[in-house]
This record gives C-alpha cells, sequence and structure tokens, in this order.
C-alpha cells in the first residue's frame, strides 16, 4: 500500500508570506500527526487531527494551523513566515486509536524561509 | 512530565563494528510506549521497533538487538555488525497512553556514522 505522502518536498519562501503544506496518510488511516524538526530543538509535535477535528495541539504560535479533510488529507499552513520557521515539517498518519503506536511517516517537507 | 534522553549526540564506528544507542526516559506514567526511529539522510522517519511499558523482554531483529530495562528506565539499541547503510540519526521517543490527548516525546537523536 501507498505509504504517507507529503508535497512539496522542498519550499523556499521569503519572510512574511504564508505557506501551506499538504499530507497524504496511508488509505484507512483517519489520524495524522504533523511535527516540526529544527537542529535546536529536534523533533516537536505540532497538532493531531482526526476526523477532520483537530484532536491535540503543542505548544506553537497561533500562526501554525491545520485541518483535515473528509478523506483524511490534511494540510498546514504557517502565516507570516519567520527565518526560524526554517524546518523539515513531518507528518505521521496512524489507524484511529492507535496514536504513536502505529505511527508511519512521511518523507517530510523541508522549507526554507529567506 | 516525559522526558527522552540520548545523550550521544554522534558515533563514529569502522565497519562491522558492534554499536549501542543509548536512551534514558522519564516518565510518570504507569503504561507508556518507546520507540526507536531511524532517519536516513532523505528525511523520512524509518520506524524500527516499539515496546509498551508491560513488555520488558528484549528483542533481537537480525543486527539489532533492544534492551528495555524499567529498573534504570533505559531503552537501548545495538547495531551488531554494523554497515554503512546504518549510517543515519536514530531518534529514541516516548509516549503515553493512546488517545485523544496523548503526549509524544522524542529524544534529540543520535547521528551514527559507519565508516567503510
Amino acid at each position: 500500500k501507498a505509504g504517507v505522502t507529503q508535497t512539496p518536498r522542498y519550499l523556499i519562501k521569503t519572510r512574511g508570506q504564508q505557506v501551506t503544506l499538504s499530507c497524504s496518510p496511508i488509505s484507512g488511516h483517519r489520524s495524522v500527526s504533523w511535527y516540526q524538526q529544527t537542529p535546536g530543538q529536534g523533533l516537536q509535535f505540532l497538532f493531531e487531527y482526526f476526523s477532520e477535528t483537530q484532536r491535540n495541539k503543542g505548544n506553537f504560535p497561533g500562526r501554525f494551523s491545520g485541518r483535515q479533510f473528509s478523506n483524511s488529507r490534511s494540510e498546514m499552513n504557517v502565516s507570516t513566515l519567520e527565518l526560524g520557521d526554517s524546518a523539515l515539517y513531518l507528518c505521521a498518519s496512524s489507524l484511529e486509536g492507535q496514536g504513536a503506536w502505529g505511527y508511519t511517516f512521511g518523507s517530510g517537507t523541508r522549507l526554507t524561509v529567506v | 512530565a516525559q522526558k527522552v534522553t540520548q545523550a550521544q549526540t554522534e558515533i563514529s564506528v569502522v565497519e562491522k563494528e558492534d554499536v549501542t544507542l543509548d536512551c534514558v526516559y522519564e516518565t510518570r506514567d504507569t503504561t507508556y510506549y518507546l520507540f526507536w526511529y531511524k532517519q536516513p539522510p532523505s528525511g523520512e522517519l524509518v520506524f524500527l521497533i516499539r515496546r509498551n511499558s508491560f513488555d520488558e523482554q528484549n528483542e533481537i531483529s537480525g543486527r539489532y538487538s533492544w534492551n528495555f530495562q524499567k529498573s534504570t528506565s533505559s531503552f537501548n539499541f545495538t547495531i551488531t555488525a554494523s554497515q554503512v547503510v546504518d549510517s543515519a540519526v536514530y531518534f529514541c521517543a516516548l509516549s503515553d497512553r493512546p488517545g485523544g490527548y496523548q503526549k509524544v516525546t522524542f529524544g534529540t537523536g543520535t547521528k551514527l556514522q559507519v565508516i567503510p
């Protein structure tokens, strides 16, 4: 079966712009979680969506938002980009009720803010 | 609060050597889960193993083995006869029980370089 697909793989944006990243989970997986990975902070949880509802949220400013569609695909949006938002953004999908126990990660989107 | 410590930032070994990656965790939960992931240069986090807190049985899978000891809150990972393809960053992670407010904490990672 197809894995978790994240698009685009690479992005370069300018400070102040906004960006939208996409994550298509494994077929049948209804939970999608997003993580930010930076050299300084490591892997940090952003949020989790299940059945089109945000179920859990990490400690990030309101500039970071997301949504999930009826087909379980999820998008995350970062508005008013800052240099510090440069990171690898990873999403993970899992079956209902499994949470991290059943995570499958995508290859990530590498965002560079200049 | 949860915490995962991977004290080894970088390790270099010569091919065919054995190497152990350390992971020490802290949690107040009685039910929790531990994971190891491998991150090659491509960026994807590749799942290696998971354990729940009630399963202290150690495991061997090919060249990989894991030693889970609740008494010392450690979940160490050993690669036997390392190969160049093992070069990657390895992450240990801890989560509480699955559910709407599951908390997942990753260690800072250990970068392993296997020299041919």
